[in-house]
């Protein structure tokens, strides 16, 4: 079963700061079908990135996906409060044809 | 703009089935595949399965002895039946798009805002 890892569980940063949100596949995965979606409270995840390296319609430029093979990353610059949310990373294609990491929380203060 | 609405019952007993409808609107369910997607309270995300427009089905192997879903592309709308429930179902359940063709493929770009399905006797 492919599983996705997310690293850090949760971080606190400050507002200007960088986030670097870690995703690690247990095997060598196509980038192409690799995403990233933010979840606010009480919201709907919304798309952030695909094909690890796309932003979606709308998504700031300080949003960045990268990675390829088994480590995909998220970065996220010059952090703003808003950016207070769990980032999930997910995988299309593998022996659960969907599946998702378990999330990073990050914190802005 | 596509636009996705979760319908169904609050609460349902233990031992029963829960059932669970999605409206699209703004865009046809002709041509693409839909996802069901669960969030238990305060955890991460699971894929349910999805159903094609034409009828076709892929069920996440932990769920699928208690799965099934259906299509009805007249109504724009699609359905979720999750059998013999317990509390582990009780969750947020989404309905939503995925892109199964073009550079999105196999990711999810339109989401429902999420129904809350309590299981409790």
């Amino acid at each position: 079963e492919d599983v996705l890892t997310q690293s850090p569980r949760a971080l606190s940063l400050s507002p200007g700061d960088r986030a670097i949100l870690s995703c690690r596949a247990s095997q060598k995965i196509r980038g192409d079908f690799l995403a990233w979606y933010q979840q606010k409270p009480g919201q709907a995840p919304r798309p952030l990135i695909y094909g690890a390296t796309n932003r979606a319609t709308g998504i700031s430029d300080r949003f960045t996906g990268s990675g390829s093979g088994t480590d995909f990353t998220l970065t996220i610059s010059r952090l703003e409060p808003d950016d207070s949310a769990v980032y999930y990373c997910q995988h299309y294609g593998g022996s659960v044809r969907y599946s998702f990491g378990q999330g990073t929380k990050l914190e802005i203060k | 703009q596509v636009q996705l609405q979760e319908s169904g019952p609050g609460v349902v007993k233990p031992s029963e089935t829960l059932s669970l409808n999605c409206t699209v609107s703004g865009k046809s369910t002709i041509g693409y595949h839909w996802s069901w997607i669960r969030q238990p309270p305060g955890k991460g995300l699971e894929w349910i399965g999805d159903i094609f427009f034409t009828g076709s089905t892929t069920y996440n192997p932990s769920l699928a002895s208690r799965v099934t879903m259906s299509i009805d592309t007249s109504k724009n709308h699609f359905s979720l039946e999750l059998k013999s429930v317990s509390a582990a179902d009780t969750a947020v359940y989404y309905c939503v798009r995925e892109r199964s063709s073009g550079p999105h493929f196999g990711s999810f770009d339109y989401w429902g805002q999420g129904t809350l399905a309590t299981v409790s006797s």
